[in-house]
């Protein structure tokens, strides 16, 4: 049973357009949520988090939103740069598996041509 | 600073042989946690120690263990491997619990053959 599920494999992007990526999650006990890079033959690198007390973080290029409601979040990258592609893993922590350890999604493949 | 080490970075073993994988945390980082990348998954959480214990496990048989040792650096051992078990076992550190911001190694390609 995936509790957080990034149901995009791959997406493709043009330099300078935003990048928009999207996760989802079923426990509803999940109240931290994060986003890691990767690049190929290096471990992930933590990017972005939100709290879910708030709706919106933002960093630089990169905003990250939360709608619990619906239980998803994204995250955008304006404007995205050929440097951005990676593969980008959505992860969530709370709840019975507590906050030291993360649940991860299979990650989405981003690809920014020039 | 150093960051989180792995070795081997690539390891070939052979069905029902054991595989030993080792990790060096960021110096000052006590927890140590393992996660497995099989092909098409993501990061499954496999083990975590803190200051010398196994403070939580994922779900894994047994025949997945490891420890930490005093100066905080891991092993993690698969024993009577299995084909399945061929995958990428990143090994990440944070300071004390609450490891939200984890920063990982680079990793270790496990091939079961």
């Amino acid at each position: 049973d995936q509790q957080v599920k990034q149901n995009s494999p791959s997406l493709s992007v043009q330099e300078g357009r935003i990048s928009i990526l999207n996760c989802d999650y079923t426990n509803s006990m999940f109240d931290y949520f994060l986003w890691y890079k990767k690049y190929p033959a290096e471990g992930p690198t933590f990017l972005i988090s939100i709290s879910s007390i708030k709706d919106k973080n933002e960093d630089g290029r990169f905003t990250v939103f939360l709608n619990k409601s619906a239980k998803h979040l994204s995250l955008h990258i304006v404007p995205s740069q050929p440097g951005d592609s990676a593969v980008y893993f959505c992860a969530a922590s709370g709840g019975m598996s507590g906050y030291s350890t993360l649940t991860f999604g299979k990650g989405t493949m981003l690809l920014v041509s020039p | 600073e150093a960051g989180v080490t792995q070795s081997p970075t690539h390891l070939i073993k052979t069905r029902g042989q054991q595989a030993t994988l080792r990790c060096s945390p960021i110096s000052g980082h006590t927890s140590v946690y393992w996660y497995q990348q099989a092909l098409g998954l993501g990061l499954q959480f496999l083990l975590w120690y803190d200051e010398g214990e196994e403070r939580n496990r994922g779900n894994f048989p047994p025949r997945f263990s490891g420890r930490q040792f005093p100066n905080y650096s891991s092993e993690l051992n698969v024993n009577a491997l299995e084909l399945e078990d061929s995958a990428l076992y990143l090994c990440a550190s944070s300071k004390g619990q609450g490891g939200e911001k984890l920063f990982f190694g680079s990793g270790t390609q496990l091939s079961v053959l």
